[in-house]
């Protein structure tokens, strides 16, 4: 197995709402991390997760909230979004997260999320 | 800081025609150096990387890239171009540990075949 698999595909929500955004992976990888990609923009790094443990928080705004329950799920809660929010949210992983910068990335194909 | 540029927003080529992607870096020490394509509504797809040895490398898809250090490049090619190659193409650089691993992305390059 070498997909990353995202669920939903499609997401529209109030800004009132409670969600989730749901990352799996069975290929061992032990990184793995959410990225927001706005249209006709290159992919925006949000959380770093290694070892199931949260290693980088790119100053993310808490209404959104990372989970990792095991190596192998990544979760993202999403609570009283903005319209601006809206965006394709990208799930990757890779083997490990090397300082080096030597990660190769595997990504999932995204979930679009749109908030009314 | 490292950053990556790409030159080119918009490439319109036809279809058996080559293609070229420029990509420039800017990093102080040897870079890791990335392709990735993503097509529309689709997540992205590792083409190709370069981490040290042979300066050209070949990917998946008939892509290859060379990377030029005395020019800051890791210019992306493929010689005859097929519809299925319509989509955005990112360079992206790692390597700075000051940035724990994190890649940097350029802006892009949206790529058009025409028949």
């Amino acid at each position: 197995d070498t997909e990353v698999t995202q669920t939903p595909k499609h997401l529209v929500m109030g800004m009132t709402n409670k969600k989730s955004l749901k990352c799996e992976q069975h290929m061992g990888h032990r990184a793995m991390y959410w990225y927001k990609q706005k249209a006709k923009k290159p992919p925006e790094l949000m959380f770093v997760y290694s070892y199931e443990k949260l290693s980088i928080n790119e100053s993310v705004p808490s209404r959104f909230s990372p989970e990792c329950p095991n190596s192998s799920l990544l979760n993202l809660h999403l609570h009283a979004l903005q319209p601006e929010d809206s965006a394709l949210y990208l799930c990757a992983s890779s083997q490990d997260r090397l300082r080096s910068g030597a990660n190769v990335l595997t990504f999932g194909a995204g979930s679009r999320l749109t908030v009314l | 800081a490292q950053s990556v540029t790409q030159p080119d927003i918009h490439i319109t080529v036809s279809e058996g025609a080559s293609l070229e992607l420029r990509c420039n870096y800017s990093y102080g020490a040897t870079p890791y150096l990335f392709w990735y394509v993503q097509s529309p509504g689709q997540g992205l797809q590792l083409l190709l990387k370069y981490f040290s040895g042979d300066t050209l490398v070949q990917g998946i898809k008939g892509f290859e890239a060379e990377f030029k250090r005395s020019q800051s490049s890791f210019n992306l090619r493929k010689p005859s171009v097929h519809w299925s190659d319509a989509a955005e193409y990112f360079c992206a650089v790692g390597g700075n540990p000051d940035s724990w691993g994190k890649l940097q992305f350029g802006a892009g390059t949206q790529v058009v075949v025409t028949p």
